[in-house]
């Protein structure tokens, strides 16, 4: 099955800094890709999202990046606030629609952003 | 459109016990997922209905786990004889196959904890 490693497992910046969020993948046949934050107490939260067929997106301060050929996708938050701190989690699945779409998550990244 | 409800948001048990954990999906959502999350971790699949028919169940999900989503609507998740290890949030998720099929939204979870 699928197996998805995220690192860092933690992350400390300043407000105002970039943070870079990085996720391997092994299956081959993912073609989906999300990204979701979880704030202490509450769901994971979808923030953005890449499907196969595209090698970037950029959403205002966030943007992932894709490379099928190295198995692995990031996460940029540019202009870091503080209520981006957070933990972060990277999923993958094949997503394909008869089947379901069953995400494989990394182990999250917990994001403290600094005044 | 109020999202994923889940009911209760805590529950603490005795080893032994049984505890039902209930989930309201998006309303027009076909597709109801759970997770588990343990502390620390990324959410594990555990089983999803697509309207009232459960197609799949991961291997996490024991005997001792049932689910069911009678009317195609709510759905209810059932640990028997609960063991300590079976601590964990519990997360629903949903999503709609007709339209974004591959977009999952999260409820808040339900925290399970066994002394």
């Amino acid at each position: 099955g699928e197996n998805v490693e995220q690192h860092p497992s933690t992350l400390s910046v300043q407000e105002g800094d970039s943070a870079v969020i990085k996720c391997t993948y092994s299956d081959s046949a993912s073609n989906y890709f999300p990204w979701y934050k979880q704030e202490l107490g509450k769901g994971p939260q979808l923030i953005i999202d890449i499907r196969s067929n595209v090698g970037e997106k950029k959403d205002q301060r966030i943007a992932v990046t894709l490379n099928k050929t190295a198995k692995h996708f990031s996460l940029h938050i540019t202009e870091t606030q503080p209520e981006d701190s957070a933990v972060y989690f990277c999923a993958a699945s094949i997503g394909i629609k008869a089947a379901g779409n069953k995400l494989t998550f990394g182990g999250g990244t917990r994001v403290l952003v600094k005044p | 459109d109020t999202g994923v409800s889940q009911d209760p948001r805590h529950k603490i048990t005795k080893r032994g016990q049984n505890v039902t954990f209930r989930c309201d999906p998006i309303s027009e959502h076909n597709r109801l997922y759970w997770y588990r999350q343990t502390l620390g971790q990324g959410p594990e699949f555990l089983t999803y209905f697509q309207n009232e028919a459960q197609l799949e169940k991961s291997r996490l999900l024991s005997d001792r786990f049932s689910a069911e989503r009678p009317k195609g609507s709510f759905s209810t998740l059932e640990i028997q004889r609960t063991e300590q290890g079976d601590s964990a949030m519990y997360l629903c998720a949903s999503s709609s196959f007709d339209r974004h099929s591959d977009v999952l939204t999260f409820g808040a979870g339900s925290r399970l904890t066994v002394l």
